[in-house]
Protein backbone atom coordinates (compact mmCIF):
# COMPACT_ATOMS: atom_id res chain seq x y z
CA UNK A 1 0.00 0.00 0.00
CA UNK A 2 1.51 2.98 -0.92
CA UNK A 3 1.99 5.79 1.43
CA UNK A 4 1.40 9.66 0.38
CA UNK A 5 3.71 10.66 -2.55
CA UNK A 6 4.98 13.93 -3.68
CA UNK A 7 6.61 14.81 -6.87
CA UNK A 8 9.31 16.06 -7.62
CA UNK A 9 11.55 15.45 -4.77
CA UNK A 10 13.53 18.51 -5.64
CA UNK A 11 13.09 21.92 -7.56
CA UNK A 12 14.89 24.89 -8.15
CA UNK A 13 12.71 27.81 -9.86
CA UNK A 14 13.96 31.89 -10.36
CA UNK A 15 11.95 34.36 -8.79
CA UNK A 16 9.19 35.56 -11.06
CA UNK A 17 8.74 31.98 -12.10
CA UNK A 18 5.24 29.69 -11.39
CA UNK A 19 5.53 26.01 -9.79
CA UNK A 20 2.92 23.64 -9.54
CA UNK A 21 3.42 20.59 -6.98
CA UNK A 22 1.89 17.59 -6.61
CA UNK A 23 0.92 14.96 -4.24
CA UNK A 24 -1.42 11.68 -4.66
CA UNK A 25 -2.66 10.64 -0.71
CA UNK A 26 -2.46 7.32 0.60
CA UNK A 27 -5.26 4.82 -0.39
CA UNK A 28 -8.23 5.15 0.99
CA UNK A 29 -8.01 9.30 2.08
CA UNK A 30 -9.92 11.74 0.70
CA UNK A 31 -8.65 14.96 2.48
CA UNK A 32 -5.03 16.60 1.32
CA UNK A 33 -3.36 19.40 3.41
CA UNK A 34 -0.42 21.15 2.17
CA UNK A 35 2.14 22.46 4.73
CA UNK A 36 5.18 24.78 4.25
CA UNK A 37 8.30 24.39 6.45
CA UNK A 38 11.23 26.89 6.23
CA UNK A 39 14.20 25.77 7.59
CA UNK A 40 14.35 25.43 10.98
CA UNK A 41 10.88 25.78 11.79
CA UNK A 42 7.30 23.31 12.19
CA UNK A 43 4.94 23.16 8.91
CA UNK A 44 3.09 26.12 8.86
CA UNK A 45 -0.83 24.70 7.00
CA UNK A 46 -1.49 26.61 3.88
CA UNK A 47 -4.88 24.91 2.59
CA UNK A 48 -7.03 21.82 2.94
CA UNK A 49 -8.83 20.47 0.41
CA UNK A 50 -11.88 17.93 0.24
CA UNK A 51 -14.19 17.42 -1.98
CA UNK A 52 -12.70 19.13 -4.58
CA UNK A 53 -13.09 21.94 -2.24
CA UNK A 54 -10.57 24.31 -0.47
CA UNK A 55 -12.39 23.93 2.78
CA UNK A 56 -9.60 25.80 5.02
CA UNK A 57 -6.73 28.27 4.66
CA UNK A 58 -3.92 29.20 6.30
CA UNK A 59 -2.45 32.80 5.99
CA UNK A 60 -1.42 32.14 2.95
CA UNK A 61 -1.45 35.07 -0.08
CA UNK A 62 -3.28 34.58 -3.34
CA UNK A 63 -0.65 33.23 -4.79
CA UNK A 64 -0.60 30.40 -3.29
CA UNK A 65 -3.74 28.24 -4.73
CA UNK A 66 -4.37 24.64 -5.43
CA UNK A 67 -6.87 21.94 -7.13
CA UNK A 68 -7.78 18.47 -5.82
CA UNK A 69 -9.00 16.29 -8.34
CA UNK A 70 -11.63 13.07 -8.53
CA UNK A 71 -9.07 10.52 -7.57
CA UNK A 72 -8.08 13.10 -4.60
CA UNK A 73 -5.00 13.75 -5.56
CA UNK A 74 -4.17 17.60 -5.57
CA UNK A 75 -1.63 19.95 -6.80
CA UNK A 76 -0.07 23.16 -5.49
CA UNK A 77 0.42 26.17 -7.16
CA UNK A 78 2.35 28.91 -6.34
CA UNK A 79 2.56 32.28 -9.11
CA UNK A 80 5.82 34.98 -8.83
CA UNK A 81 8.13 33.10 -6.81
CA UNK A 82 9.74 34.73 -4.25
CA UNK A 83 13.48 33.79 -2.64
CA UNK A 84 11.11 33.72 0.29
CA UNK A 85 9.05 30.93 -1.05
CA UNK A 86 12.31 28.50 -0.65
CA UNK A 87 10.98 25.89 1.48
CA UNK A 88 10.26 22.39 2.43
CA UNK A 89 6.26 21.78 0.93
CA UNK A 90 4.68 19.01 2.73
CA UNK A 91 1.24 17.20 1.69
CA UNK A 92 -0.26 15.52 4.58
CA UNK A 93 -3.39 13.17 3.77
CA UNK A 94 -5.93 11.65 5.85
CA UNK A 95 -9.65 10.08 6.19
CA UNK A 96 -11.41 12.60 7.10
CA UNK A 97 -10.72 15.58 9.31
CA UNK A 98 -11.18 15.77 12.44
CA UNK A 99 -9.98 16.58 15.76
CA UNK A 100 -7.96 13.10 16.23
CA UNK A 101 -7.54 12.48 12.62
CA UNK A 102 -3.83 10.93 12.07
CA UNK A 103 -2.29 12.94 9.19
CA UNK A 104 0.09 10.98 7.03
CA UNK A 105 2.51 12.87 5.09
CA UNK A 106 4.95 12.57 1.80
CA UNK A 107 8.30 13.18 1.64
CA UNK A 108 7.85 16.23 0.75
CA UNK A 109 9.12 18.68 -2.18
CA UNK A 110 12.02 21.06 -1.64
CA UNK A 111 11.53 24.17 -3.27
CA UNK A 112 14.89 26.48 -3.87
CA UNK A 113 14.00 29.84 -5.45
CA UNK A 114 17.37 31.52 -6.67
CA UNK B 1 2.87 35.15 20.84
CA UNK B 2 3.14 31.85 18.73
CA UNK B 3 0.50 29.41 18.69
CA UNK B 4 2.65 26.27 19.90
CA UNK B 5 5.73 27.26 21.52
CA UNK B 6 8.87 24.98 22.15
CA UNK B 7 12.09 25.01 22.91
CA UNK B 8 14.26 24.70 20.11
CA UNK B 9 17.04 23.08 21.74
CA UNK B 10 19.56 21.59 20.69
CA UNK B 11 19.40 18.72 23.24
CA UNK B 12 22.68 17.25 23.53
CA UNK B 13 22.26 13.81 25.92
CA UNK B 14 24.60 10.70 26.38
CA UNK B 15 22.89 7.00 25.29
CA UNK B 16 20.42 5.99 28.47
CA UNK B 17 19.53 9.55 29.88
CA UNK B 18 15.72 10.52 30.58
CA UNK B 19 15.01 13.71 28.75
CA UNK B 20 11.56 16.26 28.92
CA UNK B 21 10.30 18.03 26.08
CA UNK B 22 7.74 20.67 27.01
CA UNK B 23 5.31 22.76 24.73
CA UNK B 24 2.98 25.07 25.37
CA UNK B 25 -0.10 26.22 23.45
CA UNK B 26 -2.15 29.36 23.41
CA UNK B 27 -5.31 28.74 21.80
CA UNK B 28 -7.94 26.63 24.46
CA UNK B 29 -10.17 26.16 21.70
CA UNK B 30 -7.13 22.82 20.92
CA UNK B 31 -8.65 19.94 20.84
CA UNK B 32 -6.23 17.14 20.10
CA UNK B 33 -2.66 16.96 20.94
CA UNK B 34 0.29 15.40 19.49
CA UNK B 35 3.87 14.18 19.28
CA UNK B 36 5.86 14.03 16.30
CA UNK B 37 8.57 12.96 14.96
CA UNK B 38 11.17 14.48 11.92
CA UNK B 39 13.93 12.85 10.91
CA UNK B 40 16.89 15.46 8.61
CA UNK B 41 15.49 16.20 6.09
CA UNK B 42 12.38 13.86 5.75
CA UNK B 43 8.87 13.92 6.88
CA UNK B 44 6.88 14.31 9.98
CA UNK B 45 5.79 10.95 11.62
CA UNK B 46 3.71 10.55 14.03
CA UNK B 47 5.05 9.32 17.60
CA UNK B 48 1.75 9.46 19.63
CA UNK B 49 -1.19 11.02 21.18
CA UNK B 50 -1.43 12.86 24.25
CA UNK B 51 -4.11 12.45 26.44
CA UNK B 52 -5.15 14.21 29.62
CA UNK B 53 -5.01 10.82 31.48
CA UNK B 54 -1.58 10.62 30.56
CA UNK B 55 0.25 7.85 28.06
CA UNK B 56 2.88 6.04 27.46
CA UNK B 57 4.40 3.59 24.66
CA UNK B 58 7.51 2.06 25.73
CA UNK B 59 9.88 4.29 26.73
CA UNK B 60 8.05 7.31 25.83
CA UNK B 61 5.45 8.91 28.09
CA UNK B 62 2.89 12.04 26.89
CA UNK B 63 0.99 14.16 29.38
CA UNK B 64 -1.44 16.88 28.74
CA UNK B 65 -2.69 19.56 31.50
CA UNK B 66 -5.60 21.53 29.69
CA UNK B 67 -5.53 23.96 32.12
CA UNK B 68 -2.10 25.25 32.14
CA UNK B 69 -2.48 24.77 28.23
CA UNK B 70 0.76 22.43 28.52
CA UNK B 71 2.53 19.48 27.05
CA UNK B 72 5.29 17.28 27.69
CA UNK B 73 7.27 14.52 26.05
CA UNK B 74 9.81 12.18 28.30
CA UNK B 75 11.89 10.08 26.62
CA UNK B 76 13.58 7.33 29.01
CA UNK B 77 16.70 5.28 28.12
CA UNK B 78 17.47 7.47 25.02
CA UNK B 79 18.69 5.50 22.56
CA UNK B 80 21.45 7.08 19.50
CA UNK B 81 18.12 6.25 17.09
CA UNK B 82 16.16 8.78 18.96
CA UNK B 83 18.08 11.68 17.51
CA UNK B 84 15.48 13.44 15.60
CA UNK B 85 13.44 16.42 15.83
CA UNK B 86 10.34 16.19 18.08
CA UNK B 87 6.97 18.48 16.78
CA UNK B 88 4.62 19.71 18.95
CA UNK B 89 1.08 19.83 17.42
CA UNK B 90 -2.25 20.90 18.48
CA UNK B 91 -5.12 20.06 16.33
CA UNK B 92 -8.46 21.70 16.07
CA UNK B 93 -11.51 21.30 13.77
CA UNK B 94 -12.36 24.48 12.56
CA UNK B 95 -15.72 26.66 11.35
CA UNK B 96 -17.03 25.05 8.11
CA UNK B 97 -15.29 21.53 8.75
CA UNK B 98 -12.07 20.06 8.15
CA UNK B 99 -9.04 20.46 10.58
CA UNK B 100 -6.06 21.97 11.08
CA UNK B 101 -2.90 20.83 12.46
CA UNK B 102 -0.62 23.40 14.19
CA UNK B 103 2.91 22.98 14.65
CA UNK B 104 5.48 23.86 17.14
CA UNK B 105 8.71 25.13 15.71
CA UNK B 106 9.68 21.53 17.10
CA UNK B 107 12.86 20.72 19.53
CA UNK B 108 16.19 19.15 18.34
CA UNK B 109 17.06 15.84 20.04
CA UNK B 110 21.23 14.65 19.67
CA UNK B 111 21.83 11.61 21.48
CA UNK B 112 25.68 10.52 21.89
CA UNK B 113 28.04 7.65 22.73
Amino acid sequence: DAGVTQSPTHLIKTRGQQVTLRCSPKSGHDTVSWYQQALGQGPQFIFQYYEEEERQRGNFPDRFSGHQFPNYSSELNVNALLLGDSALYLCASSLGAFENTEAFFGQGTRLTVV
Amino acid sequence: RKEVEQDPGPFNVPEGATVAFNCTYSNSASQSFFWYRQDCRKEPKLLMSVYSSGNEDGRFTAQLNRASQYISLLIRDSKLSDSATYLCVVTRVLTGGGNKLTFGTGTQLKVEL
